[in-house]
Order: C-alpha cells, then structure tokens, then sequence
C-alpha cells in the first residue's frame, strides 16, 4: 500500500531563516507530487505541483521554492522566512489516471514564524 | 477564478441527516471532490462526481449538477466522530482548488 511521510510535524522558526520541509511517497511510481498550504481558519491553496522528476509548477507567487530531486521526494525550501509564511503545510500525491484521480494527502507540519 | 462557496457551519444532531452545499462558478473543470478534515490533521479523501448525479458511498452520498454549478454532501446517521471540516474541490487537470470548508458540528 501506498504511505506519504512528512518531517517534521512542527516547526517554529524566526523571521529571515531558513526553511526545508521533506515529502516522501512509498509504494508508488511516477506521482504527481503537490505542496498545499493551509493559513488558520481557511481553505487549502495550491503552491507547487510536480509531475515528475526536476518538474516544478508554481501556482502563487511567493518566496518558497519546490524541489523534486527524486521520483518520490519532494522538498519545499525558503531562504528567508516571513510572519505570513506560518500555516499548516501539506503534501500530497496522486497517480495520473483518466481524466480524474484522487490525491492523497500526508500528515502536514504546521509552522510557525516568529 | 472558480469561486468556490461553502456555509461556514452546520450543526446537527447525532443520528440526523445533514446536506453541505457547495456553489462554484467556472467555465469548467474534470471533477468535483469532497474532503473530510478534523481539527489538526490531513484532509482524507471522501468522494469525487464527475458526471451529473448521485454517488453513494456507504453514510455519505455527494451530488453534483454542473448546469447548476452546484454540489452536495449528504451525511446520513451522524456520529459524534463525523465532527469535523468538510471541503469541497474542483479538480481542473490534477490542480485542486478548494473550498474554505464548511465545520459540522454534531450534538448528542
């Protein structure tokens, strides 16, 4: 079966550090890979997909950055952090198929700026 | 934009049946998803259209019509554990927007 990894479950950083959260996939090949992120009391926004390896989408723009440097990691990485980069940062994977297919979601790390 | 429109709260009593809508407006998208989110966890998958009608997967049906550009959620034999944040997605090529997700409450 398919399992999704995110390290680490929090963090609480300070205003202009840096930041590098991890994704994993097992049990799949070929995913497409998607960051989320959730600010308090609001909807999940798409920030990063990928569709394979060195593949990067950005949806919004901001100061975070994404990486896929293997099939089944994905990293989100900023070099300077900001008050309004805090919220809970969620990972997901889904296996292209048809003209729909679910994505599964990891179990998030909730940062926050200080 | 998809401008996807959720009631922010609904509160329902164990063992009642309770409807969440979901409007959007869009000139088009592959599918429609809902999402079941409790308090400080992962959005779990709960159900997808992506033609007109019913889907039925045991307690929770969803809907969609899209010349209504409109969706539901049904939850039938609330339980307490059904307490949690419902988000309603459209799905356009693998790209999700969400809905902000609309909090059931349910009461003894």
């Amino acid at each position: 079966s398919q399992t999704i990894h995110q390290w680490p479950a929090t963090l609480v950083q300070p205003v202009g550090s840096p930041l590098s959260l991890e994704c994993t996939v097992e049990g799949t090949s070929n995913p497409n890979l998607y960051w989320y992120r959730q600010a308090a009391g609001r909807g999940l926004q798409l920030l990063f997909y990928s569709v394979g390896i060195g593949q990067i989408s950005s949806e919004v723009p901001q100061n975070l950055s994404a990486s896929r440097p293997q099939d089944r990691q994905f990293i989100l990485s900023s070099k300077k952090l900001l008050l309004s980069d805090s919220g809970f940062y969620l990972c997901a994977w889904s296996t292209p198929r048809g003209i729909v297919s679910e994505q599964y979601f990891g179990p998030g790390t909730r940062l926050t700026v200080t | 934009g998809q401008n996807i429109d959720q009631p922010t709260e609904m509160t329902a009593t164990e063992g009642a049946i309770v409807q969440i809508n979901c409007t959007y407006q869009t000139s088009g998208f592959n599918g429609l998803f809902w999402y079941q989110q409790h308090a400080g966890e992962a959005p779990t998958f709960l159900s997808y259209n992506v033609l007109d009608g019913l889907e039925e997967k045991g307690r929770f049906s969803s809907f969609l019509s899209r010349s209504k550009g409109y969706s539901y959620l049904l939850l039938k034999e609330l339980q307490m554990k059904d307490s949690a944040s419902y988000l309603c997605a459209l799905d356009s090529w693998g790209k999700l927007q969400f809905g902000a997700g609309t909090q059931v409450v349910v009461t003894p």
